[in-house]
């Protein structure tokens, strides 16, 4: 497509009930990052997938936090049990080569549990 | 891993003023210094990138500066107007084993009329 598209663009949940938020990055990136983004804060690095290798997970803040990539092309992120401090701005990016260079940032999913 | 610390993390200039926000970072093999600007509720959007073998780069307004040695770059905004008005993010990636994008923490440009 031709940016990357996340949806949805909004979503209030029940704590402790589990949501998944979508990334369809742009047609032929390679590289597909998740970013957090709490109220007035930076972006805090989630998980990186990179063509068929191993997901870098090591910005996943706990284990109710997952996500995969099927098909190198559409991202899934799923966080399970929601708390209140989950709630935030989640951002997807895609590049062409993996190597930071062009990232694209999709609008982002509002997360909001309540 | 990678550090990237930015200041100030408010600014506030009159319109026509210059704006200057810097960022330091901690990896010595880091290689590419992008600047992202983000609108009020509105996705991060690159406006300039310098790589490490580059000392400085401009695109009309905006220029960034890059000092290898004390590890830090700058952003530079001249000319202000209202529409800068935004959040600016620095970010930087290493051509160690990380592969994403380290951000800096922001720092929230006003441009007043």
């Amino acid at each position: 497509g031709a940016g990357v598209s996340q949806s949805p663009s909004n979503k209030v949940t029940e704590k402790g009930k589990d949501v998944e938020l979508r990334c369809d990055p742009i047609s032929g990136h390679t590289a597909l990052y998740w970013y957090r983004q709490s109220l007035g804060q930076g972006l805090e690095f989630l998980i990186y997938f990179q063509g068929n290798s191993a997901p870098d997970k090591s910005g996943l803040p706990s284990d109710r936090f997952s996500a995969e990539r099927t098909g190198g092309s559409v991202s899934t992120l799923t966080i399970q049990r929601t708390q209140q401090e989950d709630s935030a701005v989640y951002l997807c990016a895609s590049s062409p080569t993996g190597l930071g260079v062009g990232y694209t940032f999709g609008s982002g999913t509002r997360l909001t549990v309540v | 891993g990678e550090n990237v610390e930015q200041h100030p993390s408010t600014l506030s200039v009159q319109e026509g003023d210059s704006a200057v926000i810097k960022c330091t970072y901690s990896d010595s093999a880091s290689n590419y210094f992008p600047w992202y600007k983000q609108e009020l509720g509105k996705r991060p959007q690159l406006i300039i990138d310098i790589r490490s073998n580059v000392g400085e780069k401009k695109d009309q307004r905006i220029a960034v500066t890059l000092n290898k040695t004390a590890k830090h770059f700058s952003l530079h905004i001249t000319e202000t107007q209202p529409e800068d008005s935004a959040v600016y993010f620095c970010a930087s990636i290493s051509s160690g084993s990380a592969r994403q994008l380290t951000f800096g923490s922001g720092t929230q440009l006003t441009v007043l009329p």
